[in-house]
């Protein structure tokens, strides 16, 4: 089983519409969580961290069940400029003070006009 | 500031030829990291390095070796490059907090 695991997609969808991924980790000690989103050939840019509370950063909400152990992240109004793969990253803390991640092989979205 | 750069963007290697991967970064971070991303497999972490002067293994360090001997840098070398080294390569930094900044990448190939 892999440690954090996406449905890979593709997900298409058109301009305006409300689109959600999931993500699932492994390791119920994980400590912090994050989405990236990674453009063609391009490096992966953090898109927001996610609280244990849910946050919200304009279009975009991310959610956390820790008992579930599973992530989310909801885009609203979906833009072409949207289209990108969306990476789920985990912070599963198992190397000391070291700040490694986990990523997910992310999903892959694709606005259509 | 640039951030992180990568250098060089590109690179065909024969296999059993070496090379090294150079990464700076300017925003004085305390941690730097060297991934590859391969189709469908996620970026893995290669090495990693927690200071000037340290060195640690990641997930995937064999045929890889590191150094960091200045804060700003961290190199990446191939000794005999063999053709599963064919991916893309990132390096990326981090203040001690987790966030990562990432740098553009070196697509390297290897025939």
């Amino acid at each position: 089983r892999k440690e954090v695991e996406q449905d890979p997609g593709p997900f298409n969808v058109p301009e305006g519409a409300t689109v959600a991924f999931n993500c699932t980790y492994s390791n119920s000690a994980s400590q912090s969580f994050f989405w990236y989103r990674q453009d063609c050939r391009k490096e992966p840019k953090l898109l927001m961290s996610v609280y244990s509370s849910g946050n919200e950063d304009g279009r975009f909400t991310a959610q956390l069940n820790r008992a579930s152990q599973y992530i989310s992240l909801l885009i609203r109004d979906s833009k072409l400029s949207d289209s990108a793969t969306y990476l789920c990253v985990v912070n599963m803390g198992t190397s000391g003070s070291a700040r490694q991640l986990t990523f997910g092989s992310g999903t892959q979205l694709t606005v259509l006009p | 500031n640039a951030g992180v750069t990568q250098t060089p963007k590109f690179r065909v290697l024969k296999t059993g030829q070496s090379m090294t991967l150079l990464c700076a970064q300017d925003m004085n971070h305390e941690y730097m990291y060297w991934y590859r991303q391969d189709p469908g497999m996620g970026l893995r972490l290669i090495h990693y390095s927690v200071g000037e002067g340290t060195t640690a293994k990641g997930e995937v360090p064999d045929g890889y070796n590191v150094s960091r001997l200045k804060k700003q840098n961290f190199l990446l070398g191939l000794e005999s490059a063999a053709p599963s080294q064919t991916s893309v390569y990132f390096c990326a930094s981090s203040p001690k907090r987790d966030t990562q900044y990432f740098g553009p990448g070196t697509r390297l190939t290897v025939l």
